[in-house]
């Protein structure tokens, strides 16, 4: 069975950092590209990022180019979002999909706020 | 990196047909075929109901069909179901490599 877990969210301050986690599990996680969706409350779906299997492929929403490093690790099977330079409209649930665009894994999510 | 243009709302009555369009430039929707629609229900996690324009995932109802005509993706949902009111969001691919979403239809059945 296909899983994927986040962790990794919290509350920090404006201008912080944080690292969010999604751990994958029952398939060939080199073998798929990995992405990032976020949504803030009561609000739309937002692209984030993507990175392909062995992690030489990164692209990134111009919304956070520069301030987000996405990277993964096929020895934990676990793909990362580290985000830099947290803004307020960054506040949103985070998830993790498997190959945003023709499967259907998505994680439950981990909520990121960022706030003073 | 503009969302690709989708209505706020639509509503349609149990048993109707509606068509939920999505409206893309020469940089996503009309470039590429890796169109995907998105089904969710509040508080809920995204489910995958068509890709590349028209495909249908396995053990999704043949109800829902997509379609592509120049910069505009549409998904119909025929036999409409108090079960379809959900919110609908595209996806597209883009020529930045990156990918795209609309902003969101929520569909509400009467």
């Amino acid at each position: 069975e296909v899983q994927l877990v986040e962790s990794g969210g919290g509350s920090v301050q404006p201008g912080g950092s944080l690292r969010l986690s999604c751990a994958a599990s029952g398939f060939t996680f080199s073998t798929y590209w990995m992405h990032w969706v976020r949504q803030a409350p009561g609000k739309g779906l937002v692209w984030v990022s993507r990175i392909n299997g062995d992690g030489t492929f990164t692209n990134y929403a111009d919304s956070v180019k520069g301030r987000f490093t996405i990277s993964r690790d096929n020895a934990k099977n676990t793909v990362y979002l580290q985000m830099d330079s947290l803004r307020a409209e960054d506040t949103a649930l985070y998830y993790c999909v498997r190959d945003l665009r023709s499967s259907n894994y998505w994680g439950q999510g981990t909520l990121v706020t960022v706030s003073s | 990196q503009s969302a690709l243009t989708q209505p706020a709302s639509v509503s349609g009555s149990p048993g109707q047909s509606i068509t939920i369009s999505c409206t893309g430039t020469s940089s996503d929707v009309v470039g590429y075929g890796f169109v995907s629609w998105f089904q969710q229900h509040p508080g809920k996690v995204p489910k995958l109901m068509i890709y590349d324009v028209s495909i249908r995932p396995s053990g999704v109802s043949n109800r829902f069909s997509g379609s592509k005509s120049g910069n505009t993706a549409s998904l119909t949902i025929s036999g409409l179901q108090a079960e379809d009111e959900a919110d609908y969001y595209c996806n597209s691919f883009t020529s930045s490599y990156t990918h795209v979403f609309g902003g969101g239809t929520k569909l509400t059945v009467l």
